[in-house]
């Protein structure tokens, strides 16, 4: 069954200093695997995607994540902290199911904090 | 182009009572999506619709309906409220056939609250 782990509920980290978070994901197939944000009291934003292309995937506002297909793992990055990061974050796998379709399946979020 | 927009933002209902959330997709998209977000299940998917036509449904009691219409926008509707039902509902939408690899475009949410 397809599956993903969020690591941490929470990540604290100070601005300017660089961000981890981490995603192990469980899937029979050759999985498609995304980034969402979410910040209060907002729906979700997708920061980036995979999906069987280049295994280090660039996304919005400098953030970015490497499929690691050996290690089941989707960590995603930045560089620098800014202020406005602060949010909560998705790793998301999609299901296939029959008929072409399929469905998203969410990690558990992990809550990004930025201190000044 | 307008992103997805939900109706209403913030209901409070009773218990036993039903509701109705609407969501209209992105123009042009096709496939719409609906999610329950609560803080001890997360995010969990509810059904997806295409063409008018429910495609996919999640793990939810029959309480929990929706449909589309031919201009692509949905109605999601819960009977028979109850406590637990209280949650963010999310709509989703995407342009693409087969939904599952391309991203899917969230609107803000309907946040429901039964008393």
């Amino acid at each position: 069954a397809q599956s993903v782990t969020q690591l941490d509920s929470h990540v604290s980290v100070s601005e300017g200093t660089p961000v981890l978070l981490r995603c192990n994901y469980s899937s029979s197939y050759s999985p498609s695997l995304f980034w969402y944000v979410q910040h209060p009291n907002k729906g979700l934003q997708l920061l980036l995607k995979y999906t069987s292309a280049a295994t280090l995937v660039k996304g919005i506002n400098g953030f970015e994540a490497e499929f690691k297909k050996s290690e089941t793992s989707f960590h995603l990055t930045k560089p620098s902290a800014h202020m406005s990061d602060a949010a909560e974050y998705f790793c998301v796998v999609s299901v296939p199911l029959s008929g072409n379709t399929g469905k998203l399946i969410f990690g558990q979020g992990t809550t990004l904090q930025v201190k000044p | 182009k307008a992103g997805v927009t939900q109706t209403p933002r913030y209901l409070i209902k009773t218990r036993g009572q039903q509701v109705t959330l609407s969501c209209s997709p992105i123009s042009g998209h096709r496939s719409v999506s609906w999610y329950q977000q609560t803080p001890g299940q997360g995010l969990q998917f509810l059904f997806e619709y295409f063409s008018e036509t429910q495609r996919n449904k999640g793990n939810f009691p029959g309480r929990f309906s929706g449909r589309q219409f031919s201009n692509s926008r949905s109605e999601m509707n819960v009977s028979t409220l109850e406590l637990g039902d209280s949650a963010l509902y999310l709509c989703a939408s995407s342009g693409r056939d087969r939904a599952l690899s391309y991203e899917q475009y969230f609107g803000p949410g309907t946040r429901l609250t039964v008393t």
